[in-house]
């Protein structure tokens, strides 16, 4: 069935370095991508999304890329500061026929002061 | 726009009762889905509704139901409590467009089952 991989499950870094969290999906149909921040006791919330037709967007220092034939697609937040520190949830999508999202098993990002 | 909301917050049930959560989808949103989390397992897919229809259902049990009303707002009710039905049941709604659409997370309802 659809899966999606999400690594790693736990980042540390330093305040100011980069984070990259890594997802591959493997329906090849799926042609929606969001990313999901939620931190402690918070409700997912959506900070960067992608779709199949485009392989690069940025907002700031966030980013994400997709890679359509290897099925891989990309978070990468610059400059990192410690209220960037949350779980992070990849996802994918299609809206061809079922209408359903799977999420990867998140990523716990901490940024060290 | 007001975002959206679930109701109750937090649930104390014990084994073998039923139980019914609430969701209200940002006005204008006719799709809300439903999501179980739960610290091994991240976020799992229960059902989404449109239009008030079931359109895709995950891999739960038929303990878990749902449905979905006229004004877009839907409940899910869980019967038979399992222990391990303890979790966050977020719901999510979304406006449907023809690419891709974005989904918007209520807080969910924390349901502790002794």
């Amino acid at each position: 069935g659809e899966n999606v991989e999400q690594h790693p499950s736990t980042l540390s870094v330093q305040e100011g370095d980069s984070a990259v969290i890594k997802c591959t999906y493997s329906d090849s149909a799926s042609n929606y991508f969001p990313w999901y921040k939620q931190e402690l006791g918070k409700r997912p919330q959506l900070i960067i999304d992608i779709r199949s037709n485009v392989g690069e967007k940025k907002d700031q220092r966030i980013a994400v890329t997709l890679n359509k034939t290897a099925k891989h697609f990309s978070l990468h937040i610059t400059e990192t500061q410690p209220e960037d520190s949350a779980v992070y949830f990849c996802a994918a999508s299609t809206t061809s026929g079922t209408y359903k999202y799977i999420f990867g098993t998140g990523t716990r990002l901490k940024v060290l002061a | 726009k007001a975002g959206v909301t679930q109701t109750p917050r937090y649930l104390i049930k014990t084994r073998g009762q039923q139980v019914t959560l609430s969701c209200s989808p940002i006005s204008g949103h006719r799709s809300v889905s439903w999501y179980q989390q739960t610290p091994g397992q991240g976020l799992q897919f229960l059902f989404e509704y449109f239009s008030e229809t079931q359109r895709n259902k995950g891999n739960f049990p038929g303990r878990f139901s749902g449905r979905q009303f006229s004004n877009s707002r839907s409940e899910m009710n869980v019967s038979t409590l399992e222990l391990g039905d303890s979790a966050l049941y977020l719901c999510a709604s979304s406006l449907e467009t023809g690419f891709g659409y974005e989904q918007y997370f209520g807080p969910g309802t924390r349901l502790t089952v002794t």
